[in-house]
């Protein structure tokens, strides 16, 4: 099946860093559109980033210069850096594959999504 | 960064209910709109894309329907399984932003 597992997050203190896991099965993380959207307690879903191998990338104003996306090809593995984090950063993370329409590349879903993890940002 | 509202917040219907959800955008979106369901703790499950297409395995009893600013979410015969959280989401620019929510719960 297509999917996405993750994995990482945690409690960690503020100015902390984190890293976030999301593994791919039946299809390649490296030729994928991908990105990560957040939910934070009680609230409605964030885009945090989204990134492509060929270069387009995007992160939220809020975690520029703090947050990095990379990905391991023998691992098909997509993977979200955060450094420095906020009290604010605090929410449920998921991954999810971006589809792009080849007859219209304006028509886009996320799917599949990884199951989420939990980052807590506290002292 | 393009808005979107949904209408209503919160939605108490009852098993076998037709239940409709709006979406709008602060300006237009042509049919750049996609749908999910989320359930507590779960992720969101995509329904549909491009503001009407229904994404291969989920029932037909739901639809879709829209272009420019206004969106519907239509389920036709409300299951059991339908009591979630209901989200809009535009495609059109970045960043991508989503609506609020619909939670749908049993009356």
């Amino acid at each position: 099946d297509v999917e996405l597992v993750q994995s990482g997050g945690g409690l960690v203190q503020p100015g902390g860093s984190l890293t976030l896991s999301c593994a791919a099965s039946e299809f390649t993380v490296n030729t994928n559109y991908m990105s990560w959207v957040r939910q934070a307690p009680g609230r409605g879903l964030e885009l945090v980033s989204f990134t492509h191998s060929g270069g387009d990338t995007y992160f939220v104003d809020s975690v520029k210069g703090r947050f990095a996306v990379s990905r391991d090809k023998s691992q098909n593995t997509l993977f979200l850096q955060m450094n420095s984090l906020r009290p604010e950063d605090t929410a449920l993370y998921f991954c999810a594959r971006i589809r792009i329409s080849t007859a219209d590349t304006g028509v886009k879903w996320f799917d599949p999504w990884g199951q989420g993890t939990l980052v807590t940002v506290s002292s | 960064d393009i808005q979107l509202t949904q209408s209503p917040s919160f939605l108490s219907a009852s098993v076998g209910d037709r239940v409709t959800i709006t979406c709008r955008a602060s300006q237009g979106i042509n049919n750049y709109v996609a749908w999910y369901q989320q359930k507590p703790g779960k992720a969101p499950k995509l329904l549909i894309y491009a503001a009407a297409t229904l994404q291969s395995g989920v029932p037909s009893r739901f639809s879709g329907s829209g272009s420019g600013t206004d969106f519907t979410l239509t389920i036709s015969g409300l299951q059991p399984e339908d009591f979630a959280t209901y989200f809009c989401q535009q495609v059109k620019t970045y960043p991508l932003t989503f609506g609020p929510g619909t939670k749908v719960d049993l009356k």
